[in-house]
């Protein structure tokens, strides 16, 4: 079946640090979604993207759907404390309706 | 607007009890997901359903599971009899037809002791 390998699994910056993550598949997507999920809560939708190549931006967020439909990368500039949290990658498995999600890559942020 | 809403958002329970967890998706969405989250597998899908019909059960892990529909606003998740092993975060996705994007609610924590 999909696998989606996040990359990297954890991350240590200090605030205001610029953060890159990908996400890459092994079969072709055509829908990468971007999830954070903060403790405690359920994941919340940041970006969705529907091309090859499209970049989209929300805020300070950054992403972008690979041009070989295998991969899609998050950045995040100038992370601020509420950046904390794990960054789930997803998109749909080929004929259905079905996510298949990432590992997840855990952001922390050192004082 | 509101989002997807869950409850009871904690519920403890010995094993063996019956455990009923909730679901009211968000107006207007038709497709409904229940998940399962843990340390060890991470997100699961255990159920989905499109227009209240049960599409895709396969991932839910036994008979003990059971998902239903009655209408287009309100889900329910039921483990019948619980096991210290069904400990886990429990969510709710909503969707609307045509898109992928899911929704998802707060989640239910379980706990079986």
């Amino acid at each position: 079946g999909q696998q989606l390998n996040q990359s990297p699994q954890s991350m240590f910056i200090q605030e205001g640090e610029d953060v890159s993550m990908n996400c890459t598949s092994s079969s072709i997507f055509n829908t990468w979604l971007w999830y954070k999920q903060d403790p405690g809560e359920g994941p919340v939708l940041l970006i969705a993207l529907y091309k090859a190549g499209e970049l989209t931006s929300n805020g300070r967020l950054t992403a972008q759907f690979g041009i070989t439909r295998k991969d899609s990368f998050l950045n995040i500039s100038a992370s601020i404390p509420s950046d904390v949290g794990i960054y789930f990658c997803a998109g749909p498995a080929v004929g259905n309706e079905k996510l298949t999600f990432g590992t997840g890559t855990r952001l922390t942020i050192i004082p | 607007d509101a989002g997807v809403i869950q409850s009871p958002r904690h519920e403890v329970t010995e094993m063996g009890q019956e455990v009923t967890l909730r679901c009211k998706p968000i107006s207007g969405h038709n497709s409904l997901f229940w998940y399962r989250q843990t340390m060890m597998r991470g997100l699961e899908l255990l159920i989905y359903f499109n227009n209240n019909v049960p599409i895709d059960d396969s991932g839910m892990p036994e008979d003990r599971f059971s998902a239903k529909m009655p209408n287009a606003s309100f889900s329910t998740l039921k483990i019948q009899p619980s096991e210290p092993r069904d400990s886990a975060v429990y969510f709710c996705a909503s969707k609307t037809s045509g898109s992928y994007e899911q929704y998802f609610g707060p989640g239910t924590r379980l706990t079986v002791t």
